[in-house]
């Protein structure tokens, strides 16, 4: 049963950078997308990005010029940093696994979240 | 980037009915790469469904989902009191990989 535990700092000043690490325990590392979501107080969820084991990672447009993502295959890790935040990125971040089917990745898997205030 | 367009935003209904959502994308889903999630307060999404009408593992068959194109639905046949909560559509198959603002079933 694979689980995913998340951590970071929770409260941010504005130009500060938001660092995010989520450890994944109970299943391979390699064979999956690594993702990246949010959800701001009382709104929908907002998909910030992926990465896979190799590093190649894909990140939403709107978030592209901020955004990092990295891995350590040796801790079975993945990481999200995000500079320069505002109060408009204080939500909650989720960590999630994307599994593939027919070749593109849907999100299986959630870590429980991390709430994140600017 | 796909928009997605859930309705209704609350749907009020009692226990033992049925529940019709619907997420309307703004450009059609080739492959049907949309999947469900159910969220309750507090908690991460959970996923439901995938494929447009593929059931995840453990989720009782009173959840199932349809559609193509532009036009999918998720239907509860039978509510059971465990399933009142904030339901949100995704599509996976182009970046960024959107979501619906969600639509809350509530107890009337």
């Amino acid at each position: 049963q694979v689980q995913l535990q998340q951590w970071g700092a929770g409260l941010l000043k504005p130009s500060e950078t938001l660092s995010l690490t989520c450890a994944v325990y109970g299943g391979s590392f390699n064979d999956y997308y690594w993702s990246w979501i949010r959800q701001p107080p009382g709104t929908g969820l907002e998909w910030i990005g992926e990465i896979n084991h190799s590093g190649r990672s894909n990140y939403s447009p709107s978030l592209k010029s901020r955004v990092a993502m990295s891995v350590d295959t040796s801790k079975n890790q993945f990481s999200l940093n995000l500079n320069s935040v505002t109060a408009a990125d204080t939500a909650v971040y989720y960590c999630a696994r994307g599994i593939e089917w027919q070749d593109y990745f849907y999100l299986d898997v959630w870590g429980t979240g991390t709430t994140v205030t600017v | 980037e796909i928009v997605l367009t859930q309705s209704p935003g609350t749907l009020s209904l009692s226990p033992g009915e049925r529940a019709t959502l619907s997420c309307r994308a703004s450009q059609s889903l080739s492959s049907r790469f949309l999947a469900w999630y159910q969220q309750k307060p507090g908690q991460a999404p959970r996923l439901l469904i995938y494929g447009a009408s593929s059931r995840a593992t453990g989720i009782p068959d009173r959840f199932s989902g349809s559609g193509s194109g532009t036009d999918f639905t998720l239907t509860i046949t039978r509510l059971e009191p465990e399933d009142f909560a904030v339901y949100s559509c995704q599509q996976y198959g182009s970046i960024p990989k959107t979501f619906g603002r969600g639509t809350k079933v509530e107890i009337k």
